[in-house]
């Protein structure tokens, strides 16, 4: 077992383009969220899904953003026509019940977006 | 809107001595709270939870949960310059709420 695995780790692009962020979980927990993070804050959560349905989404995301899920395993988060403002890590991560009932995240490295 | 607040900081506190984090939480049905330690340039990785009202302890961390005041904190004993780093106060609900952490610096 590796952990969370996200690729790419760095991605620089052009105002407008899209980017695809790709996130493998540990492979024996159910759940899995993507949170954004800028310099200064704590992760900003985005959406989370148990195996392949996604169960809540922010209120605050852009209809720009979307993620998927599709067998319940690795999972991919799509920005559309990015903005400076998108600028800003993107971490996974993923969970699984511990003994006690307790919820516990595990993140993986993040992908670091930069829009020119 | 849930929300999760935390002293920014930074919080300076010389080696040895007891570093004292604080964070409050808007919703009163909430149930795990968790203690997240981020180094510079790091992800988070998870220190202790806790859920049910009074103290936990591990090692040199203790956890204190007050649900009638929405209040929990996190004690750091004995601190070492290696613990300097932004810990992270979570909620979880049906998804994991963050706050914006406060970021401690131990003095050797």
């Amino acid at each position: 077992d590796t952990g969370v695995s996200q690729n790419p780790r760095h991605k620089i692009t052009k105002r407008g383009q899209n980017v695809t962020f790709r996130c493998d979980p540990i492979s024996e927990h159910n759940r899995l969220y993507w949170y954004r993070q800028t310099l200064g804050q704590g992760p900003e959560f985005l959406t989370y899904f148990q195996n392949e349905a996604q169960l809540e989404k922010s209120r605050l995301l852009s209809d720009r953003f979307s993620a998927e899920r599709p067998k319940g395993s690795f999972s991919t988060l799509e920005i559309q026509r990015t903005e400076q403002g998108d600028s800003a890590m993107y971490l996974c991560a993923s969970s699984r019940k511990s003994y006690s009932g307790a919820n516990v995240l595990t993140f993986g490295a993040g992908s670091r977006l930069t829009v020119l | 809107q849930k929300e999760v607040e935390q002293n920014s900081g930074p919080l300076s506190v010389p080696e040895g001595a007891i570093a004292s984090l604080n964070c409050t939480y808007s919703d009163r049905g909430s149930q795990s709270f968790f203690w997240y330690r981020q180094y510079s340039g790091k992800s988070p990785e998870l220190i202790m939870f806790i859920y049910s009202n009074g103290d936990k302890e591990d090692g040199r961390f203790t956890a204190q949960l007050n649900k009638a005041s929405q209040y929990v904190s996190l004690l750091i004993r004995d601190s070492q310059p290696s613990d300097s780093a932004t810990y992270l106060c979570a909620v979880k609900d049906n998804d994991m709420r963050f706050g914006a952490g406060t970021r401690l610096t131990v003095k050797p």
